[in-house]
């Protein structure tokens, strides 16, 4: 089973909302990953969690905030969005294990819009 | 930056097999080509990834040459499920994790 879930499928925030993005895998997977893809542009990395500690930031603006309350959570909280950062978000998670491939599984998305 | 080249689009008819090409000239001894493909509007799928040697699974067969300047996706028999966006992605792999850094990949179109 490689499944990752994501919801909501979609999202329609103004921009003073707040809301969250959840990603959940049940693989035993220690890292986990928030990826942004643009419309008609490949999906960038925003955010990697390795063992429940934020290992990379990849200096994403603050209004997105990330969380990984436990190993099999993943959570996006955002606020004060622009239009702009409508977008698909991915997650995805890996084994990381270390000694071995790292294969990357992602979820569907959810595409979020910002009015 | 992405560290492959790849043609921007390509069409296969129906049943016949899909050559996809990618260009990584600049790899180093550590690092693993990886595939993935994305229908559209969902998330990357795993398609395969090699080092060295050929590779095969049940999705797909990775050709890489030997001076592993390049390599070459085949889809046996593309139907028109396989119509996608294909990233060929090089990464060093030693079990940690990473970030896998996608380029413009190859829109593939099966047509019937």
């Amino acid at each position: 089973d490689t499944e990752v879930t994501q919801t909501p499928k979609h999202l329609v925030m103004g921009m003073t909302n707040k809301k969250s993005l959840k990603c959940e895998q049940h693989m035993g997977h220690r890292a986990m990953y928030w990826y942004k893809q643009k419309a008609k542009k490949p999906p960038e990395l925003m955010f990697v969690y390795s063992y429940e500690k934020l290992s990379i930031n990849e200096s994403v603006p603050s209004r997105f905030s990330p969380e990984c309350p436990n190993s099999s959570l993943l959570n996006l909280h955002l606020h004060a969005l622009q239009p702009e950062d409508s977008a698909l978000y991915l997650c995805a998670s890996s084994r990381a294990r270390g000694g071995s491939v790292d294969t990357q599984y992602f979820g569907p998305g959810t595409r979020l819009t910002v009015l | 930056d992405a560290k492959t080249t790849q043609p921007p689009s390509m069409d296969c008819a129906e049943g016949r097999a899909a050559n996809l090409p990618c260009n990584h000239s600049t790899i180093s001894g550590n690092e693993y080509v990886y595939w993935y493909r994305q229908i559209h509007s969902q998330g990357p799928q795993y398609i395969i990834h090699g080092l060295k040697n050929n590779e095969t699974n049940e999705m797909a067969s990775l050709i890489i040459t030997e001076d592993r300047k390049s390599s070459t996706l085949i889809l046996p028999h593309a139907t028109l499920r396989d119509t996608a966006v294909y990233y060929c992605i090089v990464r060093e792999d030693s079990g940690n994790t990473g970030k896998l850094i996608f380029g413009q990949g190859t829109t593939l179109q099966v047509k019937p």
